[in-house]
């Protein structure tokens, strides 16, 4: 099992371009995060989604939209990107409640984003 | 609201030192649940402990343990003899029970550095 993975895992953008973060996991997990991290400020969570086709809104949404079309992928696209967008994104899965079991997340390897 | 707050934001310890990394948090919940993840300098989050707030039994795990205090609303983490490995940034979180997608609130993180 791979567990999550990201694409890419770098990237460069100049200010106003468009990108998409692809997320994907193995694990048959019904819920999805897209976090970003800042030095200082922990992670931060921009999106979320409870399964396929639904998605909601975190901490930070500005600037950032999110698809999860398939149960395994969860994208975030930045429609015109910013300096302030310059972060590492990370990608998390868990399994939905269980019994009133909680679930950890699973973390991606992260993407590292700079916007000049 | 939620709120984690790590305090440390940065600790240096030789070799061999005890070191206890502070995690402090607020919730209006009854019911909910508090994380330690580690990050490595290779940069993925690596899932350490899940503690709920109906067990407030101290955990150990080899070199780790885990102090959860409800009154004081605190969940330490201390690591015994520390080694170079242990060098990482440490994250506290917490999530509570109404919280549909098991959504995490993280602490700004303690980058921990052990010397030889």
């Amino acid at each position: 099992n791979a567990g999550v993975t990201q694409t890419p895992k770098f990237r460069v953008l100049k200010t106003g371009q468009s990108m998409t973060l692809l997320c994907a996991q193995d694990m048959n997990h019904e819920y999805m995060y897209w976090y970003r991290q800042d030095p200082g400020m922990g992670l931060r969570l921009i999106h979320y989604s409870v399964g396929e086709g639904t998605t909601a809104k975190g901490e930070v949404p500005d600037g950032y939209n999110v698809s999860r079309l398939k149960k395994q992928n969860f994208l975030l696209g930045l429609e015109s990107a910013a300096p302030s967008q310059t972060s590492v994104y990370f990608c998390a899965s868990s399994a939905s409640w269980a019994g009133g079991f909680y679930n950890e997340q699973f973390f991606g390897p992260g993407t590292r984003l700079t916007v000049l | 609201a939620q709120k984690v707050t790590q305090a440390q934001t940065e600790i240096s310890v030789v070799e061999k030192e005890d070191v206890t990394l502070d995690c402090v948090y607020e919730t209006r919940d009854t019911t909910y649940y508090l994380f330690w993840y580690k990050q490595p300098p290779s940069g993925e989050l690596v899932f350490l402990i899940r503690r709920n707030s109906f067990d407030e039994q101290n955990e150990i795990s080899g070199r780790y343990s885990w102090n959860f205090q409800k009154s004081t609303s605190s969940f330490n983490f201390t690591i015994t003899a520390s080694q170079v490995v242990d060098s990482a940034v440490y994250f506290c979180a917490l999530s509570d029970h109404n919280n549909a997608g098991n959504m995490l609130t993280f602490g700004g993180g303690t980058r921990l550095m052990v010397k030889p």
